[in-house]
């Protein structure tokens, strides 16, 4: 069984600074990943996938994430943050096999200080 | 191109009740999956329909149910409504046509279902 591993509940930087968020995998086969993000009050906006290729995929809003097999890893990084990027992130594997629904982690939420 | 569509947005009801939740899909999307959403329990996945049928469904009682019309318009349905059922229910729709499909997900605003 597929499943998905963010192990930091909560994360706070400064403004400008850089982020890091780590995401585990567990997945038998070449997964699909995903990361989400989620405003207040909103619902989840993709950022950015990995299905194949390069493993140092861009997303929107100045993200990126790096897909290192032998680690199972997939973090999400950013180099200068700002005030608006707090909110939740959610990390999500899928993949070709079965039923194809997307695994997702528990999220991470991002406090952001000026 | 329109997003995807959930009403009402936000809702309160009473513990015995039972409310019904709409999700619009975004345009030629034929999958379309719902989420419950707490703070203590993460996403969790209730069911997902495609072409009018249940293809997965997730570890819920049987009081979580769903469907999908012709035009892909998807409802669920909460019977005998419990303080715990009070959440986000997130729908989302995917173009799920295989064999490319990924799971990407396109998610709407969420109904805050509120149970008191």
């Amino acid at each position: 069984a597929q499943s998905v591993t963010q192990p930091d509940i909560h994360i706070t930087v400064s403004e400008g600074a850089s982020l890091e968020l780590r995401c585990n995998y567990s997945y038998g086969a070449t997964p699909y990943l995903f990361w989400y993000v989620q405003s207040p009050g909103q619902g989840l906006q993709l950022l950015l996938k990995y299905f194949s290729g390069d493993t140092l995929v861009q997303g929107i809003k100045g993200f990126e994430a790096e897909f290192k097999r032998s680690q199972s890893s997939f973090n999400l990084r950013k180099p200068s943050v700002h005030w608006s990027d707090a909110a939740e992130y959610f990390c999500a594997v899928g993949g070709t096999g079965g039923s194809y629904i997307p695994t997702f982690g528990r999220g991470t939420s991002l406090i952001v200080h000026p | 191109k329109a997003g995807v569509t959930q009403t009402p947005r936000y809702l309160i009801k009473t513990r015995g009740q039972q409310v019904t939740l709409s999700c619009s899909p975004i345009s030629g999307h034929r999958s379309v999956s719902w989420y419950q959403q707490t703070p203590g329990q993460g996403l969790q996945f209730l069911f997902e329909y495609f072409s009018e049928t249940q293809r997965n469904k997730g570890n819920f009682p049987g009081r979580f149910s769903g469907r999908q019309f012709s035009n892909s318009r998807s409802e669920m349905n909460v019977s005998t409504l419990e303080l715990g059922d009070s959440a986000l229910y997130l729908c989302a729709s995917s173009l799920s046509l295989a064999p490319t499909n990924t799971g990407e997900l396109f998610f709407g605003e969420g109904s805050r279902l509120t149970v008191l």
